[in-house]
């Protein structure tokens, strides 16, 4: 059974705190995305990254920043944490020949920054 | 600039009718169009792709229409139950890959 999974559920951060938040998918998958998820603004793309090392700003980059070191693993850093990135997190990843080009995501994260 | 708009933020139907949701689209010409089933506290299911030659796609009791003409997909669920209830999201391609979703819609299907 394919699987992505995020490294908290709920995190709660304090203003100006480094976070990072990991996703780690056990497919082999060579995509992965992270995203925000707002009330009435949807799933909004931070970064992508379709190969070890390669990373692709989003829509929405400002802020953040990832690392992937390895094929399974994407990391998402908030570097100075702020009250507006009180947000849900969503990681995904994706076969890039699969042909249905389907994103499989992880179960969230919901970051709460005071 | 692109927008996707999805018919209302909620829909409500008696149970065994058939559940439309519509995905409208602007400045975008998408090679294909994904929807997604999300249900609460949970990240999204991948559950029909559809490519921008065909017209129509059919998985079990979901239907999917793509009308470029239209700039429209109508995602369709017959003989609705209780248990697809959830919020339902389009996603059209944006170029290697990736997608940009819509903001979804809430559906209640009411026994």
């Amino acid at each position: 059974d394919v699987k992505v999974t995020q490294s908290s559920r709920y995190l709660v951060k304090r203003t100006g705190e480094k976070v990072f938040l990991e996703c780690v998918q056990d497919m082999d998958h060579e995509n992965m995305f992270w995203y925000r998820q707002d009330p009435g603004l949807g799933l909004r793309l931070i970064y992508f990254s379709y190969d070890v090392k390669m990373k692709e700003k989003g829509d929405i980059p400002e802020g953040y920043s990832v690392s992937r070191e390895k094929k399974e693993r994407f990391s998402l850093i908030l570097e100075s944490a702020s009250t507006n990135q009180t947000s849900m997190y969503l990681c995904a990843s994706s076969h890039q020949t699969s042909g249905s080009y389907e994103q499989y995501f992880g179960p969230g994260t919901r970051l709460t920054v005071t | 600039s692109q927008k996707i708009e999805q018919n209302s933020e909620a829909l409500n139907i008696q149970e065994g009718k058939t559940a439309t949701l519509t995905c409208n689209y602007t400045n975008y010409s998408p090679a294909y169009l994904q929807w997604y089933r999300q249900d609460p506290g949970r990240g999204p299911v991948f559950l029909l792709l559809i490519r921008e030659n065909e017209k129509e796609k059919r998985k079990e009791r979901l239907k999917v229409t793509f009308d470029t003409t239209l700039k429209q997909s109508l995602f369709h669920i017959t003989a609705s139950q209780p248990a697809d209830s959830a919020t339902y999201l389009c996603a059209l391609e944006r170029g290697y890959q990736k997608v940009t979703f819509g903001t979804g819609t809430k559906l209640q299907v009411i026994p």
